[in-house]
């Protein structure tokens, strides 16, 4: 079964400042997907960002990039110029490409505090 | 607009009682998902269908129980059984098929259970 963690319970970033959330996981496969989804105060879980695993490009959106790295399987997600808005829980999701079902395995979450 | 409808959004429940969570989505979505969130915790899955009339146990379906009659719909039952209720349901589903890969996860805004 595949594993996912979040070394951070915790961590906080002055506004404007870049921030790097951490995620590592555990399969046996080759082909899968990652994700990172934001929970803010409302609990709605908002995706953020998602990786396949045969790209080797890192995946960006705005101020939102990742660092994949296959061989140490780690997927970690950087925040540039952070707003009072990114403020939220942050959830490291792993999801397998074969084998039936598409459910996420999710990482325990990292609080995410923004200082003004 | 299309999306996941979760109902109520809070809930109390005394012990010893059934309580069901409603979960609609008109996105045209084929599977369905169930998942718990506890305080300072990622998500668990309880469920999943990929079809009507089909489902599948989750990593903690003990204590639970879903049908799936139509598409649009995946309602949760939380039984007496389940010995600790009180969490955050969040309720989801995915297009199927296809690139798969581009097909990403959505949420409904979640229930919250609490067992008085």
């Amino acid at each position: 079964a595949q594993t996912v963690t979040q070394s951070q319970p915790e961590m906080s970033v002055q506004e404007a400042e870049t921030v790097t959330l951490s995620c590592t996981y555990d399969t046996s496969e080759s082909d899968y997907y990652l994700f990172w989804y934001k929970q803010p105060p409302s609990r709605q879980m908002i995706l953020v960002i998602r990786q396949e695993a045969y790209k080797q490009q890192n995946a960006t959106e705005n101020r939102f990039s990742v660092n994949f790295q296959k061989a140490a399987k780690s997927f970690s997600l950087k925040i540039s110029d952070s707003q009072l808005g990114d403020a939220a829980m942050y959830f490291c999701a792993y999801r397998s490409a074969r084998g039936a079902g598409n459910m996420l395995t999710f990482g325990g979450g990292t609080r995410l505090m923004v200082k003004p | 607009d299309g999306g996941i409808t979760q109902s109520p959004k809070y809930l109390f429940r005394k012990e010893g009682q059934n309580v069901t969570l409603s979960c609609e989505q008109n996105l045209n979505h084929d599977a369905m998902y169930w998942y718990r969130q506890d305080p300072g915790q990622g998500l668990r899955l309880i469920y999943y269908s990929q079809i009507v009339n089909d489902f599948q146990k989750g990593d903690i379906a003990e204590g639970y129980s879903v049908s799936r009659e139509k598409k649009e719909s995946f309602p949760l039952t939380v039984t007496s059984a389940q010995k600790n209720p009180t969490a955050f349901y969040l309720c989801a589903s995915i297009r199927a098929g296809g690139a798969s890969g581009a097909n990403v996860l959505t949420f409904g805004a979640g229930s919250r259970l609490t067992v008085l």
